[in-house]
């Protein structure tokens, strides 16, 4: 099974400032067939389920601001909010869907407040 | 406008089973797989297995193996969890989301049904 590990566990940083959240696979992601990282990063808020924010390591879901960007490559990930806002404080879930027949697999969450 | 409702909260008993249900609207129900996530308090996000709602093939997490049991029926765009042998440890909020066939991703959840496992 592909593992995945987040850094850091969580962190506080001040509105209008840059969150950057690291996320590691055990294997690499990156299908060579198309090129694209089967890597996703997700959301989730207290009380509500979570919601896609990114696919193939960098795409931005339809409707999730441009603040929220994604990049990196194989086993390596990164995704940053440029500028928190309030309605940022949430638990951030990298996720691979990599393995096949589908075994997937999130990291273990970051949780992003406001200092 | 597509949607996933979950049934309600349950409280069950060490030992015992549940079953969660999950209806789908708003599309075709056979045309996309559908997976279960939990979250257990104050931990991550978990995926339990999936489920092809038109062959009816599913694959499951090695952890879940044997004690859960995803199925459908299409009639009534209804996707099922069923786990067995419930323990302490599965109290946790269950989802369902649908994944989108282009991305591999999961692009609608249902609410969430929590289950308490308590003697």
């Amino acid at each position: 099974d592909i593992v995945m590990t987040q850094s850091p566990d969580s962190l506080a940083v001040s509105l209008g400032e840059r969150a950057t959240i690291n996320c590691k696979s055990s294997q690499s992601v990156l299908y060579s067939s198309n090129n694209k990282n089967y890597l996703a990063w997700y959301q989730q808020k207290p009380g509500q389920p979570p919601k896609l924010l990114i696919y193939w390591a960098s795409t931005r879901e339809s409707g999730v601001p441009d603040r929220f960007s994604g990049s990196g490559s194989g086993t390596d990930f990164t995704l940053t909010i440029s500028s928190l806002q309030a309605e940022d404080v949430a638990v951030y879930y990298c996720q691979q869907y990599y393995s096949t027949p589908p075994f997937l697999t999130f990291g273990p969450g970051t949780k992003v407040d406001i200092k | 406008q597509v949607q996933l409702v979950q049934s309600g909260a349950e409280v069950k008993k060490p030992g015992a089973s549940v079953k969660v249900s999950c209806m789908a609207s708003g599309y075709t129900f056979t045309n996309y797989n559908i997976n279960w996530v939990r979250r257990a308090t104050g931990q991550g996000l978990e995926w339990v297995g999936w489920m092809n709602p038109n062959s009816g093939d599913t694959g499951y997490a090695q952890k879940f193996q044997g004690r859960v049991t995803l199925t459908r029926v299409t009639s009534i765009s209804t996707a099922y969890m069923e786990l067995n042998s419930l323990g302490s440890e599965d109290t946790a909020v269950y989802y369902c989301a649908r994944n989108e066939p282009r991305t591999g991703t999961f692009d609608y959840w249902g609410q969430g049904a929590l289950v308490t496992v308590s003697s």
